[in-house]
């Protein structure tokens, strides 16, 4: 069973371009996290929300809790081709085991320039 | 900056051979994961260790996988036998918290073929 839903799998666009990722679920969490990860590395954490309609920025990328805790998205402004990678979102479930995530399987940009 | 290592980062094999990755996770993490990477299945969690106790191994075909943790600084996965579908990238990751949702911190992974 796929719990959370990421869209759209691929994503290319030239630099300078803004773009919106989604992370969808059916199921409530109790927090999310994004993670990038670039080829030949291990995904490498980015944020984590925790408060329903929570909205965190981080430099050009600008991250959103959904208020209902089942959806969340990233925005990136201006993109370079530095923001290259594959985009993961993981939430951890109310009641799961203590420490466990819930994986997407990820939106995967290319920035050309 | 602290970081998960894995050995190896390659590994190509023949079907039937036995494969143990390893992995070290950052000193003072008390949790530790142990993924499988492909791409049409994406991050799939195989077992994950608290304390170096064994929390949830679920997501991991007990037949030909096993995982361990002999001591707190090693995490070792052995597939025997191993076959071609095992094909795919395994990485560990490491936590300093056991509650739930606490950031992981990933490895570079082992990227595993078998032929």
């Amino acid at each position: 069973t796929q719990l959370l839903e990421q869209s759209p799998q691929f994503l290319s666009i030239q630099e300078g371009e803004n773009l919106t990722v989604y992370c969808n679920s059916s199921s409530v969490f109790s927090s999310l996290q994004w993670y990038r990860q670039e080829p030949g590395e291990g995904p490498v954490l980015l944020v984590t929300v925790v408060t329903g309609g929570e909205v965190k920025k981080l430099k050009r990328l600008t991250f959103q809790f959904g208020d209902a805790r089942k959806d969340s998205s990233l925005h990136i402004t201006a993109a370079q081709p530095g923001d290259t990678g594959l985009y993961l979102c993981a939430g951890a479930k109310y009641g799961g085991s203590q420490g466990n995530l819930i994986f997407g399987k990820g939106t995967k940009l290319s920035v050309k320039p | 900056d602290a970081r998960v290592t894995q050995t190896p980062r390659h590994k190509v094999t023949e079907m039937g051979q036995e494969v143990t990755m390893r992995c070290q996770p950052i000193l003072g993490h008390n949790t530790v994961f142990w993924y499988r990477q492909t791409m049409m299945q994406g991050l799939e969690l195989l077992a994950y260790f608290r304390n170096r106790a064994p929390l949830d191994d679920s997501g991991m075909p007990k037949d030909r996988f096993s995982a361990e943790m002999p001591d707190a600084t090693l995490a070792t996965l052995k597939i025997q036998p191993s076959e071609p579908r095992d094909s795919a990238v395994y990485f560990c990751a490491s936590g300093p918290l056991s509650y739930g949702g606490q950031p992981q911190h990933f490895g570079d992974g082992t990227r595993l073929s078998i032929l």
